[in-house]
């Protein structure tokens, strides 16, 4: 079936250091949506890439979709305590349904 | 706008028992579904709609039934709750726009726990 695999599951980094989160899906996505979920909180809507090659940013956050549409990235520049969370990507497949399949998240910590 | 809200908050059933989760929208959005979070799971989609009367199974549907007969509501059935139906359930909706997807609004969550 269809799976989209995230890494790393957990990170932690220190307040201002760089950090990375990527998904991989076995098949061609038609688009890719990101959402953050604070703890104990619900998932909320980042972006959503569409594009081959597609680089979006949102101040210190920075996401590719990838030239064949099978993986993207999330990278924050230089972290805060407030981006502590979960981050999820969510693949849409050209199947002609609505079925979003949600990566396994990567939680992140940020230690002052 | 209320966006997507959910009840109950939290809900306790023993093996056997059956019950409703709501979700409700009013945003008019045609798409909805439902999600189970399980740790180390991620989301894994239960049942969507793409509109009133239309619904589709996802990637985990066996032991949940749903139904879509207005706009707004797209409630959840458990028929006889397992153990492992203990999860959060998140509920979420979003306009319907073609294959190129749109953002999707997710509502608080219940919280079931199945003795």
């Amino acid at each position: 079936g269809q799976q989209v695999m995230q890494i790393p599951q957990y990170q932690h980094v220190q307040e201002g250091e760089d950090f990375t989160t990527y998904c991989n899906s076995s098949t061609t996505l038609s688009n890719i949506q990101w959402y953050k979920q604070r703890p104990g909180g619900h998932p909320v809507f980042l972006i959503q890439l569409v594009k081959s090659g597609e680089v979006k940013k949102q101040k210190r956050l920075t996401f590719q979709f990838g030239e064949a549409k099978k993986n993207s990235s999330l990278h924050i520049t230089a972290t805060q305590t407030t981006d502590v969370g979960t981050y999820f990507c969510a693949g849409l497949y050209t199947s002609g349904t609505y079925k979003y399949i949600f990566g396994t998240g990567t939680r992140l910590k940020v230690l002052a | 706008n209320a966006g997507v809200t959910q009840t109950p908050k939290f809900q306790v059933l023993k093996t056997g028992q059956s019950m409703t989760l709501q979700c409700a929208q009013d945003m008019n959005h045609e798409y909805m579904s439902w999600y189970r979070q399980d740790p180390g799971m991620g989301l894994r989609l239960i049942h969507y709609s793409v509109g009133a009367g239309i619904t589709d199974q996802g990637e985990v549907p066996n032991g949940y039934n749903v139904s879509r007969s207005t706009t707004e509501d797209f409630p959840l059935r458990l028929l006889s709750a397992a153990p492992s139906q203990t999860s959060v359930y998140f509920c979420a909706s979003s306009y319907s726009t073609g294959l190129a997807g749109v953002e999707q609004f997710f509502g608080p969550g219940t919280r079931l726990t199945v003795l």
